[in-house]
């Protein structure tokens, strides 16, 4: 059964970079889509970008200017990178294996808090 | 980000049939196939159907979907109280090449 763990800083302050990383356990993580998909407080589900295991990327055209992600086959990681956060990118932020249109296994998601 | 479209809320009965539905457009839903997610309060999202009307193994013969031109629906037949849940279907949008939600549909079992 594939697993995945979301870890990464819980706080972080206004303008900085929000660092977050999912670990896969169960399975491999090569040869898939790996997302990342955010919900703020009471609301609905964003999607932020995906990688490939190959180091491919799709990012949110809404946020492509703020992202990256990158993957570490060894460790059967990969990772998540935002710049310049506001209190707006306050969210639990989920990680994701997905081959469209299908998400199928999720991380029990972290919630990141942007604030001073 | 362009997103599918659902109906914010829909309220059936115990033991009653809900059909819960998901526009978008050729680029999406209409070509490339939905995908419907419950979660309920407090969970992550859960895959319901896969690839238009697959559904994962443990997920109750109680959900199907199906889809027409832009249009993808989720059933749920005799409505339990754990079908209480928010769902959101998903697709990819492939002149996006991004991945597209609906705003969500919140079931309640009256």
């Amino acid at each position: 059964q594939v697993q995945l763990q979301e870890s990464g800083p819980r706080l972080v302050k206004p303008s900085e970079t929000l660092s977050l990383i999912c670990t896969v356990s169960g399975g491999s993580i090569s040869n898939y889509y790996w997302s990342w998909i955010r919900q703020p407080a009471g609301k609905g589900l964003e999607w932020i970008g995906r990688i490939y295991s190959t180091g491919n990327t799709d990012y949110n055209p809404s946020l492509k200017s703020r992202i990256t992600m990158s993957v570490d086959t060894s460790n059967n990681q990969f990772s998540l990178k935002l710049y310049s956060v506001t209190a707006a990118d306050t969210a639990v932020y989920y990680c994701v294996r997905g081959v469209p249109p299908d998400l199928d296994y999720w991380g029990q998601g972290t919630l990141v808090t942007v604030s001073s | 980000q362009a997103g599918l479209t659902q109906p914010p809320s829909v309220s059936k009965g115990l033991r009653q049939t809900a059909t819960l539905t998901c526009t978008g457009t050729s680029d999406n839903v209409g070509n490339h196939g939905t995908a419907w997610l419950q979660q309920h309060q407090g969970h992550p999202p859960k895959l319901l159907s896969y690839r238009n009307n697959n559904r994962p193994s443990g997920i109750s013969e109680r959900f199907s979907a199906s889809s027409s031109g832009n249009t993808a629906s989720l059933t749920i037949t005799g409505l339990q109280p754990e079908d209480e849940a928010d769902y959101y279907c998903s697709a990819w949008d492939f002149s996006l090449s991004a991945w597209v939600f609906g705003g969500g549909t919140r079931l309640t079992v009256l």
